[in-house]
């Protein structure tokens, strides 16, 4: 496979549930993203890491835990949401130069997790 | 807060005429500029970018233009196809509190119209 990979692509809870997203990127990056994207709304940022060490955590509440084991994979495991937090979730990856900040370089996405939370 | 925003959001285009999607932005500090792309379904994809030394640039069929006067960037999209139908982000990265931050527009929707 090609790219970035998200599993699984649909996903429905309850509120009670545990349940983890899973994100592989293919592409040899050295970063990888979090992001949070609802209708109407700007794309949220999460998490980052970068070189498998979590930078940064944009006030995300606790029942969102990210974990990334190594630089190809990235997880969200999720625990007692809400149904706020029904959205698309989406992975990206890029290739950052480790003198300068982030950002700075096109980041690839996947297709997303599309969560429902009942 | 500091935004980016964009000035509507839905643009219905005939087929093979040029579309424009404009996009303003809050922070002149902002110094890298990016248009995405995303097709229903799909996660976005990158389209073009440019920083916030040069005003144009070119790429296939498309062309971003920047006027740090106004703070405003533009996305031209030439002979617009079918394909094209998808909501187009901007997104703005600029150094706040010794970081930098990647700010995203809410998305303009093309719609091509046969």
């Amino acid at each position: 496979e090609t790219g970035v990979t998200q599993t699984p692509r649909h996903l429905v809870m309850g509120m009670t549930n545990k349940k983890s997203l899973k994100c592989e990127q293919h592409l040899g990056h050295n970063a990888m993203y979090w992001y949070k994207q609802s209708a109407k709304k700007p794309l949220e940022l999460m998490f980052v890491y970068n070189f498998k060490e979590q930078t940064e955590n944009n006030s995300v509440p606790s029942r969102f835990s990210p974990e990334c084991p190594n630089s190809s994979h990235l997880f969200l495991h999720l625990h007692t949401l809400q149904p706020e937090d029904s959205a698309l979730y989406l992975c990206a990856s890029s290739q950052e130069n480790i003198f300068f900040s982030y950002y700075l370089y096109e980041q690839y996405f996947g297709p997303g997790t599309r969560l429902t939370v009942t | 807060g500091e935004s980016v925003g964009l000035h509507l959001p839905t643009l219905s285009v005939q087929e093979g005429d040029n579309s424009i999607i404009n996009c303003a932005y809050s922070n002149s500090a902002s110094d890298y500029f990016i248009w995405y792309k995303q097709e229903s379904g799909k996660g976005p994809q990158f389209i073009i970018d440019i920083r916030s030394n040069m005003d144009k640039r070119q790429g296939q069929r498309v062309t971003v233009l920047l006027n740090k006067t106004v703070k405003h960037l533009s996305l031209q999209i030439a002979a617009t196809q079918p394909g094209d139908s998808a909501v187009y982000f901007c997104a703005e990265n600029h150094l706040m509190d010794s970081n930098y931050q990647l700010i995203w527009g809410a998305g303009t929707k093309l719609i091509i119209k046969p």
